[in-house]
């Protein structure tokens, strides 16, 4: 079973930030949390990942709680390409399995 | 940007019929992984090799699926024969070695049996 939750759906007006949040309250001390979108038809596409510290990509920036219960996913500028299933996954940084929930359906709005 | 290469992108079969699915990883990636993908739902992992040897195949179906990885560099999926549960997306990904490191997926094929 995936080990977060998600909200099933969003929107987001075009040009706004997108906050995706995720609910991992069992992580442990060593997993990792993941993120992966996938857009409509395509395969999953990398979008960043961490372990303590708040990471920030080209793509997005990621803010884990200092508590690690749960994280963030921040688009900061959206646009319509932007609309895809996100996955919120956390693997242990020994193992390769990733378990894939069912993600959120995020809508980016004209 | 190197990319993981599959194919067919699409394909149609009747249940009963054999099927096969390539995958290329990028190069010097040693792991790789076949996942399955029913519409609606987040990727399950099938099977996962590193380098040639098949190191999770617990979720395989192995009465009808088989993987293989003979040279460690390229795989093949294959389904015989099909059934109509069968339909559902099949993706490939791989990552450069086993010690936790990022996966990389194809775009998949999408399998239809009928």
């Amino acid at each position: 079973d995936a080990k977060t939750t998600q909200p099933p759906s969003m929107d987001c007006a075009e040009g706004r930030a997108a906050n995706l949040p995720c609910n991992h309250s069992t992580i442990s001390g060593n997993e990792y949390v993941y993120w992966y979108r996938q857009i409509h038809s395509q395969g999953p596409q990398y979008i960043i990942h961490g372990l303590k510290n708040n990471e920030t990509n080209e793509m997005a920036s990621l803010i884990i709680t200092e508590d690690r219960k749960s994280s963030t996913l921040i688009l900061p500028h959206a646009t319509l390409r932007d609309t895809a299933v996100y996955y919120c996954i956390v693997r242990p940084d020994y193992g390769q399995n990733f378990v894939f929930g069912p993600g959120t359906r995020l809508s980016v709005l004209p | 940007e190197a990319e993981v290469a599959q194919s067919p992108r699409y394909k149609i079969t009747e249940k009963s019929q054999a099927v096969a699915f390539w995958c290329d990883p990028i190069s010097g990636h040693a792991t790789l992984y076949w996942y399955r993908q029913i519409l609606g739902q987040g990727p399950e992992l099938l099977v996962q090799f590193q380098d040639e040897s098949v190191v999770d195949d617990s979720q395989l179906p192995k009465d009808r699926f088989s993987a293989e990885r003979l040279k460690g560099v390229d795989s093949t999926l294959k389904i015989q024969p099909a059934e109509l549960g069968d339909s559902a997306m099949y993706l490939c990904a791989s990552s450069y070695s086993s010690a936790g490191e990022t996966q990389y997926f194809g775009p998949g094929t999408r399998l239809l049996v009928l």
